[in-house]
């Protein structure tokens, strides 16, 4: 089946310092990936969605310039989290649209802490 | 606007028992996807079934099954004879389709205890 991972699965910085989450499709190229917050116990919240070589569209409420995404390939997306706070701990998960079957594939997430 | 909603935070089962895990949807697109995926304690989102608005038999997957009563907008999940390993959170989704951007909208979310 379709791989997709995300690196790093842990990651902890400092407060005001920004940090960079890869996803990346390994088996299959994705026309268009995905990111999501989790909090504990929650849903999860689509933050946008991007399109290999064109810019990301955010969902409502979300800082586009606080999460930069690029989507320079097919098989990579990258979040960062500039200037991150507290607050922006939590569970960051991406997923790829497959270009061929249009099927979703999850990563495994990064879990973020913002100390 | 399309809307997933899970009404049940958590639920418990006793091993080898069914379960049913409720979800209903709101859409006005005739056509639409329907997913329900695991997310265990890891935090990995595990695919389990899938049902597209227009196939005319519910979907099974093992011991997954969905039970579609689309006139109704629901989309539960069965899990037959549960097993320690099924205690997670479980997702409904719906794929936008609006766009054509594939993206999905998740409900609330119920998380499963089987006891032993």
């Amino acid at each position: 089946g379709a791989v997709v991972s995300q690196h790093p699965s842990r990651v902890i910085c400092k407060s005001g310092t920004s940090v960079k989450i890869e996803c990346r499709s390994l088996d299959f190229q994705a026309t268009t990936m995905f990111w999501y917050r989790q909090f504990p116990k929650q849903s999860l919240m689509l933050m946008a969605t991007s399109n290999e070589g064109s810019k990301a569209t955010y969902e409502q409420g979300v800082e586009k310039d606080k999460f930069l995404i690029n989507h320079a390939s097919l098989t990579l997306s990258t979040l960062t989290v500039t200037s991150a706070h507290p607050e922006d701990s939590s569970f960051y998960i991406c997923s790829a649209r497959s270009l061929l079957s249009y099927e979703q594939y999850f990563g495994p997430g990064t879990r973020l802490t913002v100390t | 606007a399309q809307k997933i909603t899970q009404t049940q935070p958590g639920m418990f089962v006793q091993e080898k028992e069914a379960v049913t895990l409720d979800c209903t949807y709101d859409t006005s697109d005739p056509s639409y996807g329907l997913f329900w995926y695991k997310q265990p304690s890891s935090g990995e989102m595990i695919f389990l079934i899938y049902q597209g608005s227009y196939d005319q038999q519910n979907a099974t997957e093992g011991r997954y099954s969905l039970n579609f009563q689309k006139a109704r907008k629901s989309a539960n999940l069965v899990i037959s004879a549960s097993q320690l390993g099924d205690s997670a959170m479980y997702f409904c989704a719906m794929r936008d389709q609006a766009g054509n951007t594939g993206k999905l909208i998740f409900g609330q979310g119920t998380t499963l205890q089987v006891k032993p």
